[in-house]
């Protein structure tokens, strides 16, 4: 079966501007989280969707927003892009809420300039 | 606060030796680990979990042990072989089914 789809794969945005990014998860998989990579914070987690409901949210300012859809598909939204939102943004998708039985996406890798 | 730590940020390691990745927490709550693996330019994948009623869980090559009292957890690679050569990230959860908290991650290296 496909696995976690994140488009676009790379994109480059210049400081103020606004950003969404995709992720179609597993089919079947109900769950969709999402986590930021930057250099030496390791993963850092975003939110999480479960039946189109935020269920949880990390410790993010207020320019970082999502939704999902009824077919489960998520999309995050980045807006007044700043240079420290450069990194590397992972969708993971799961059957159930929660963090067993994650699968990754590959990325997405957002550079503001 | 970091919750998770990985206090090494690279190791390098000879083909065929033990490699030793070690990871410490902070939160008592967290009751359940993972290890994942990360290939540059991709999303990580599970390896290996363990369950805080137990301290040991070995899937072949890999085996990760789970020290409570210290809140300390490591993963054992033997042997250890150039394609696991990657960035090693361990996790931790609670049994509400909540997000993982991640540690920064260490990577790497087996030399042939």
């Amino acid at each position: 079966k496909a696995g976690v789809t994140q488009t676009p794969r790379y994109l480059i945005k210049t400081r103020g501007q606004q950003v969404t990014l995709s992720c179609s998860p597993i089919s079947g998989h109900r769950s969709v989280s999402w986590y930021q990579q930057t250099p030496g914070q390791g993963l850092q987690f975003l939110f999480e969707y479960f039946s189109e409901t935020q269920r949880n949210k990390g410790n993010f300012p207020g320019r970082f927003s999502g939704r999902q859809f009824s077919n489960s598909r998520s999309e995050m939204n980045v807006s007044t892009l700043e240079l420290g939102d450069s990194a590397l943004y992972l969708c993971a998708s799961s059957l159930g809420p929660g963090g067993y039985g994650y699968t990754f996406g590959s990325g997405t890798r957002l550079t503001v300039v | 606060d970091q919750q998770v730590k990985q206090n090494s940020p690279s190791l390098s390691v000879q083909e065929g030796r033990i490699s030793i990745l070690n990871c410490d927490y902070t939160n008592s709550m967290f009751d359940y680990f993972l290890w994942y693996k990360k290939y540059p330019a991709e999303g990580p994948t599970f390896l290996i979990s363990i369950s805080s009623i137990k301290d040991k869980n070995e899937d072949g090559r890999f085996t990760v042990f789970l020290n409570k009292s210290a809140k300390h957890l490591s993963l054992h690679i033997v042997p250890s072989q150039p394609g696991d050569s990657a960035v090693y990230f361990c996790a931790a959860t609670n049994n509400a089914g909540n997000m993982l908290t991640f540690g920064g991650g260490t990577r790497l290296m087996v030399k042939p």
